[in-house]
């Protein structure tokens, strides 16, 4: 079975500019995970689908940050203009259900604000 | 706010030791924890998980064990292998699938 599939897994762009990532979770979870990993750090929740509906986005910083999930499926995290602050891993992760157990994580996009 | 914390930032053993990696934790209404492995350019992949009606729990060469008691975790790994070098780190589940998790251990092994 395939695991959560990131692209693009290294991205270099310049402040200001847009940039945009995305998710395949495993086919079948509901559940869908954008964590954000400064290095030397744990992952810190951005935001969590049910399906097609972001339930908890609290932690996303909605003023450059976006993400969507129209379909259900996969998945798009958007940040338009990015700044030199937001250089770090993006990671997606995905799990059957909401309730408590394993999130399945993909292999993160490393992300160079220059 | 509460969070999640390691006590140590890195851990080096001898190939074919036992490693402790600890976690403190602060929340005391959580009630699932999980510990992680995360090797160099990949995702977190995870290891062993525990409940709080637990206070251990055992798989394949590792031994997770919770005080709740101190609001303590640990991850007991027997006959470490070079393999096992990564950043180790736990976290805590809150209320619908929230992970929250601490900074990190990274385990070196020695041959």
């Amino acid at each position: 079975e395939a695991g959560v599939v990131q692209s693009p897994r290294y991205k270099i762009i310049e402040k200001k500019q847009p940039v945009a990532f995305w998710c395949n979770p495993i086919s079948g979870h509901n559940t869908l995970y954008w964590y954000l990993q400064n290095l030397g750090q744990g992952p810190e929740l951005l935001i969590r689908y049910e399906n097609e509906e972001a339930v908890d986005d609290s932690q996303l910083p909605k003023d450059r940050f976006s993400a969507e999930r129209l379909k259900g499926v996969d998945s798009t995290l958007k940040i338009q203009p990015a700044e030199l602050g937001d250089s770090a891993v993006y990671l997606c992760a995905s799990s059957p259900t909401s309730a408590q157990g394993e999130q399945f994580f993909g292999p993160g996009t490393r992300l160079t604000v220059l | 706010g509460e969070s999640v914390g390691l006590h140590l930032p890195t851990l080096s053993v001898q190939e074919g030791d036992n490693s402790i990696i600890n976690c403190a934790y602060s929340n005391s209404a959580s009630d699932y924890f999980i510990w992680y492995k995360q090797e160099s350019g990949k995702g977190p992949q995870f290891i062993i998980d525990i409940r709080s009606n637990m206070d251990k729990r055992q798989g394949q060469r590792v031994t997770v064990l919770l005080n709740k008691t101190v609001k303590h975790l640990s991850l007991q790994i027997a006959a470490t292998q070079p393999g096992d070098s990564a950043v180790y780190f736990c976290a805590e589940n809150l209320a619908f699938q929230k992970l929250v998790f601490g900074t990190g251990t990274r385990l070196l092994v020695s041959p």
